[in-house]
């Protein structure tokens, strides 16, 4: 499987400031990542799909300016939160599929004042 | 976005008996993926599945690949407390372009 590191595990931060997000494939060459954004008590929301040295791919009503993805190496990305605000507080987790399996980082929870 | 039908929501259930849940889906599956979650950390894969048919074990958690290719079902025997924690189903699709599309999740509640 792919070992997969995940930074910040916990940020806390002022309305309109942005934040950025790592995911790092530690042991497994990642061309693709996804990243994803969970609720409280809910499931998993496919957010974007982040390629390596290309345009990341986003899902239906993510919006690609408000959530900036990076991948410009085979074991990093990284999503940026531009411009915060409370209803951007959620659980954002990153993934790096490999040989038909998914592994995930630790997540990292969000908290927007 | 697109999920998967996952039954139970949550179940409370004696420490030592036998859990089970299934997923379902209106699409095809080439893949099957179960994955547990302890609050605040990513999910963790349990089994992965790869034929219609197939049945693969971990320890005490069995899952299946529907025949049909539209729903799997996994099963815990002899419940312990930590298998406490949310369950997913996720299947891969193919079909233009290859994401993972993730269940609804099972909240699972063991008492001792």
């Amino acid at each position: 499987g792919a070992v997969v590191s995940q930074h910040p595990s916990r940020v806390i931060c002022k309305s309109g400031t942005s934040v950025k997000i790592e995911c790092r494939s530690l042991d497994f060459q990642a061309t693709t990542m996804f990243w994803y954004r969970q609720f409280p008590k809910q499931s998993l929301m496919l957010m974007a799909t982040s390629n390596e040295g290309s345009k990341a791919t986003y899902e239906q009503g993510v919006e690609k300016d408000k959530f900036l993805i990076n991948h410009a190496s085979l074991t990093l990305s990284t999503l940026t939160v531009t411009s915060a605000h409370p209803e951007d507080s959620s659980f954002y987790i990153c993934s790096v599929p490999a040989n038909e399996k998914l592994f995930f980082g630790s997540g990292t929870q969000l908290s927007v004042l | 976005g697109q999920q998967l039908n996952q039954s139970p929501q949550s179940m409370f259930i004696q420490e030592g008996e036998d859990v089970s849940m299934n997923c379902t889906s209106s699409s095809i599956f080439n893949t099957w993926l179960w994955y547990k979650q302890d609050p605040g950390e990513g999910p963790v894969l349990l089994i992965a599945l790869y034929k219609a048919g197939e049945l693969t074990s971990n320890g005490r958690l069995t899952a299946q690949f529907g025949i049909t290719r539209k729903d799997s079902f996994l099963n815990i025997s002899a419940s312990i407390p930590s298998d406490v924690g949310i369950y997913f189903c996720a299947g891969l699709s193919t079909l233009g372009t290859y994401k993972y599309i993730f269940g609804t999740g099972t909240r699972l509640k063991v008492l001792a």
